[in-house]
């Protein structure tokens, strides 16, 4: 079975401008979650989504929003990029059913800012 | 604040012996942990993880063990290999897809 994937693996973006990541989660996984990882916060939650809703959001403004698709693929939106928005951005997919939180990871994207 | 935490940024174990990841937690909702290993620019790669109604569970080499009285968890690896070497996070959740990660602890394992 294939894992998480993400797209584009790396990317360069400018102040001001804004950025769409694209994730395709594990097949028969319907939650999709993302995170933030920098050096200086570490792995922060973002949102997630599970049957095209947002079901949990984490503590970022609103510049950062995401979407479901009915295939359970998901992005994510930066708007008005900010130097500090430069991490890794990781896309997880779960099951999401039982009493399992397991969360397979995808490689992530990186997001550079200048 | 930190919910979850990891005190021990690094460690250092020779092969074939044990290492211990400790993690400790604030959250008394947290009812789901887990453990996560971290190659730099690659995702977390999921290894063991354990409800709250458990006190251990194993997996190979590896087993964590939940003392919810304490709030604390930890990771056994035995016995460690030099592929071990990597950042371990642990995480825990709220009963949601939620997860929150500690700071990471470095491990690294001597042939």
């Amino acid at each position: 079975k294939a894992g998480v994937t993400q797209t584009p693996r790396y990317l360069i973006k400018t102040r001001g401008q804004q950025v769409t990541l694209s994730c395709s989660p594990i097949s028969g996984h319907r939650s999709v979650s993302w995170y933030q990882q920098t050096p200086g916060q570490g792995l922060q939650f973002l949102f997630e989504y599970f049957s095209e809703t947002q079901r949990n959001k984490g503590n970022f403004p609103g510049r950062f929003s995401g979407r479901q698709f009915s295939n359970s693929r998901s992005e994510m939106n930066v708007s008005t990029l900010e130097l500090g928005d430069s991490a890794l951005y990781l896309c997880a997919s779960s099951l999401a059913s039982g009493y399992s939180y397991e969360q397979y990871f995808g490689p992530g994207t990186r997001l550079t800012v200048t | 604040d930190q919910q979850v935490k990891q005190n021990s940024p690094s460690l250092s174990v020779q092969e074939g012996r044990i290492s211990i990841l400790n993690c400790d937690y604030t959250n008394s909702m947290f009812d789901y942990f887990l453990w996560y290993k971290k190659y730099p620019a690659e995702g977390p790669t999921f290894l063991i993880s354990i409800s709250s109604i458990k006190d251990k569970n194993e997996d190979g080499r590896f087993t964590v063990f939940l003392n919810k009285s304490a709030k604390h968890l930890s990771l056994h690896i035995v016995p460690s290999q030099p592929g071990d070497s990597a950042v371990y996070f642990c995480a825990a959740s709220p009963n949601t897809g939620k997860l929150i990660f500690g700071q990471g602890t470095t491990l690294q394992v001597k042939p």
